[in-house]
């Protein structure tokens, strides 16, 4: 089915452990975004790429780096995990960049780190 | 800056219940302003949305009026089912500069019992 895939669904770091999150979207959208979401906060923007070949911070960008690999992919690293950065990680895509039109979102990752 | 708030919750509802869930904002111009639902489990969806003042967005059965006058988009249905229980978000998305990207309000959880 078309849509936003994001990989893995769930994982456990340790405190101080790298990873990558993987998001990629078949809907030949330009943009793409990483959001996290927390108890009682919504969902607050940590990147997002306006198109193919650039990136830019959201609200919440310390702690994490990305990549947007190709028009399909965008990737969020962790680069020395904290339990500050315990969340459910949500990638984004829309066809423009913050197109009123709405955005398709992937069914997430819960990432716990201890 | 931009902002949504949005009734907390938890709501629990019998089936067949009216349903109102209630959000203001505060934003400069005029923003666009959308309902999105999550089910368990899964990724945001979009529910509804409205681009301009006095817009009715709806889908499945809710609605959603943007009162610029109140600065409120409180989505309505009425008569919830077992189905519609999910996690509601109102978001808005300001409509130009640094403005324009999508704000989410905290969320509400439903439960409809049968």
């Amino acid at each position: 089915n078309a849509g936003v895939t994001q990989t893995p669904k769930f994982q456990v770091l340790k405190t101080g452990q790298s990873m990558t999150l993987q998001c990629a979207q078949d809907m030949n959208h330009n943009s793409m975004y990483w959001y996290r979401q927390d108890p009682g906060m919504g969902l607050r923007l940590i990147y997002y790429s306006a198109s193919e070949g650039t990136t830019d911070k959201g609200e919440v960008p310390n702690g994490y780096n990305v990549s947007r690999l190709n028009k399909r992919e965008f990737s969020l690293r962790l680069e020395s995990a904290a339990p500050s950065q315990t969340s459910v990680y949500f990638c984004a895509s829309s066809e423009e960049f913050w197109d009123s039109y709405g955005y398709t979102f992937g069914s997430g990752t819960r990432l716990t780190v201890v | 800056g931009d902002s949504v708030t949005q009734m907390e919750g938890p709501v629990t509802l019998s089936e067949e219940a009216f349903l109102t869930i209630n959000c203001t904002y505060t934003a400069t111009g005029y923003p666009s302003l959308f309902w999105y639902v999550q089910y368990p489990g899964e990724g945001l969806q979009l529910l509804l949305k409205a681009t301009k003042a006095d817009d009715k967005g709806s889908n499945k059965g809710f609605e959603a009026t943007y009162r610029k006058e109140t600065t409120s988009f409180h989505l309505e249905k009425g008569s919830v089912q077992v189905s519609d229980s999910a996690v509601y978000f109102c978001a808005l998305m300001g409509s130009s500069g640094s403005a324009r990207q999508l704000t989410f309000g905290s969320g509400t959880q439903l439960t409809v019992l049968p």
